[in-house]
């Protein structure tokens, strides 16, 4: 069965502190492996999509990257805008259904 | 360019009572999705529709039907509402690998 699991399920940070978010998952041939964001209240927002092992992809302060087994986001001096719940979510191949996780919620503290 | 719209925003019924969720995306993408979030289990798929004229079942499909109505709109609707459907609804257009996801609409079932 395919499963998505992101840890830690919150975190803290202060404001120029950097940190890793972790997205590990199993499925029957990865086709792709997705990162988004979500505000309170509001839909997610596409970050990055990631295909095979050893890709990286940035944005700004934000990069992910793939193995065969897991995924991080890594926020370099994050900022208090970067605060929000980062999800992940996996699709296997031959199929356009995605399986997301239950998300990291992200404080940047000033 | 509006993205993907959907209504109403906010939802209240009483149990048994019926209603359907309105989605339209103008990007013109094929893949049009329906997702529930709650608390603590993330993003799940109920159904979804590769193009259309077609729909399949993601998975939490009980208790709800779908219609793809046009290339743009894809409604979802509760039959007889129970309270275990409160939930926030995301409907989601998709270009390949990149969701496009609406600003939701919270339903709460009394």
């Amino acid at each position: 069965e395919d499963q998505v699991t992101q840890s830690p399920e919150a975190l803290r940070l202060q404001e120029g502190e950097s940190s890793s978010l972790n997205c590990s998952y199993t499925v029957s041939g990865l086709r792709g492996l997705f990162w988004y964001r979500q505000d309170p209240g509001k839909g997610p927002e596409f970050l990055f999509t990631l295909y095979s092992a050893g890709e990286e992809k940035e944005k700004e302060r934000l990069k992910a990257t793939l193995t065969k087994k897991e995924s991080f986001l890594h926020i370099t001096a994050p900022k208090p805008e970067d605060s929000a719940t980062y999800l992940c979510a996996v699709s296997g191949s031959g199929t356009y259904k995605y399986i997301f996780g239950t998300g990291t919620r992200l404080k940047v503290l000033a | 360019n509006a993205g993907v719209t959907q209504t109403p925003k906010f939802q209240v019924l009483k149990t048994g009572q019926s209603m359907t969720l309105q989605c339209a995306q103008d990007m013109n993408h094929n893949s049009m999705y329906w997702y529930r979030q709650d608390p603590g289990m993330g993003l799940r798929l109920i159904y979804y529709s590769a193009s259309e004229g077609t729909t399949d079942k993601g998975e939490v499909p009980n208790g709800y039907n779908v219609s793809r109505l046009n290339k743009r709109e894809f409604s979802l609707r509760l039959e007889s509402a129970a309270p275990s459907q409160t939930s926030v609804y995301f409907c989601a257009s998709s270009e390949p690998d990149t969701q496009y996801f609406g600003p939701g609409t919270r339903l709460t079932v009394l």
